[in-house]
């Protein structure tokens, strides 16, 4: 049974960055089948996928559009976890953040971590 | 603005059947696999169907889904009260910076 498991700040103050971590259990980050992902939620925005990384011989990086410039998602192998970057965080920033398994032959997010709300304010 | 389309909102009452849709465009719905998720607030969003019509083991065979040109439908049969939530669709959406796309959500109320 693949389990995640969400940490990182609550509160986050404007223009800093926003670092949360994914821990994997049950699953490799490394995995050929997978691919690790971090999807928000807001009620302005609905659900948002961010990106996501994988691992297919080489490390490969996706992030969505609306926040390509200000993101890095990067994979920790020794501690079979994946990370989070948001840089220079407004209050649209603001919302329910989940890491994820997607199914990459299936494409479907078949596992999420428990979720983790973050505020961005002063 | 979600790039996929769905009701805000749809209702049945106890027994009946319910179809919640999603609409797309030839980028997404139109060339990819569709999934659907469940969600109860205060909780992480759950799987029912993926790869347009399949269940993972544990879902009730009440929850079926379907998929025509750029749409996709999930079908609720038999409803219940423990059925009511919010329901999204996603498919991958290819385009220069291809990314996961999400439908905006359909909040199912059990009347």
């Amino acid at each position: 049974q693949v389990q995640l498991h969400l940490s990182g700040p609550g509160l986050v103050k404007p223009s800093q960055t926003l670092s949360l971590t994914c821990a994997i259990s049950g699953d490799s980050v490394s995995s050929h089948s997978s691919a690790w992902s971090w999807i928000r939620q807001s009620p302005s925005r609905g659900l948002e996928w961010l990106g996501r990384t994988y691992y297919r011989s080489k490390w490969y990086y996706e992030y969505a559009v609306s926040v390509k410039s200000r993101i890095a998602i990067n994979p920790d192998t020794s501690k079979d976890q994946f990370s989070l970057q948001l840089e220079s965080v407004t209050p649209e920033d603001t919302a329910v953040y989940y890491c994820a398994r997607w199914d990459h032959d299936r494409s479907f997010v078949d596992y999420w971590g428990q979720g983790i709300q973050v505020t961005v304010s002063s | 603005q979600s790039v996929l389309t769905q009701p805000p909102s749809a209702s049945g009452t106890p027994g009946q059947k319910v179809t919640i849709s999603c609409s797309g465009t030839n980028s997404n719905i139109g060339k990819n696999y569709v999934s659907w998720y469940q969600q109860v607030p205060g909780t992480a969003p759950k799987v029912l169907i993926y790869t347009n019509n399949q269940r993972p083991s544990g879902v009730p065979d009440r929850f079926s889904g379907s998929k025509s040109g750029t749409s996709a439908s999930l079908a609720i049969s038999g409803l219940q009260s423990e059925d009511e939530a919010d329901y999204y669709c996603a498919s991958w959406h290819d385009s220069l910076n291809a990314q996961v796309a999400f439908g905006g959500g359909t909040k199912l109320t059990v009347l």
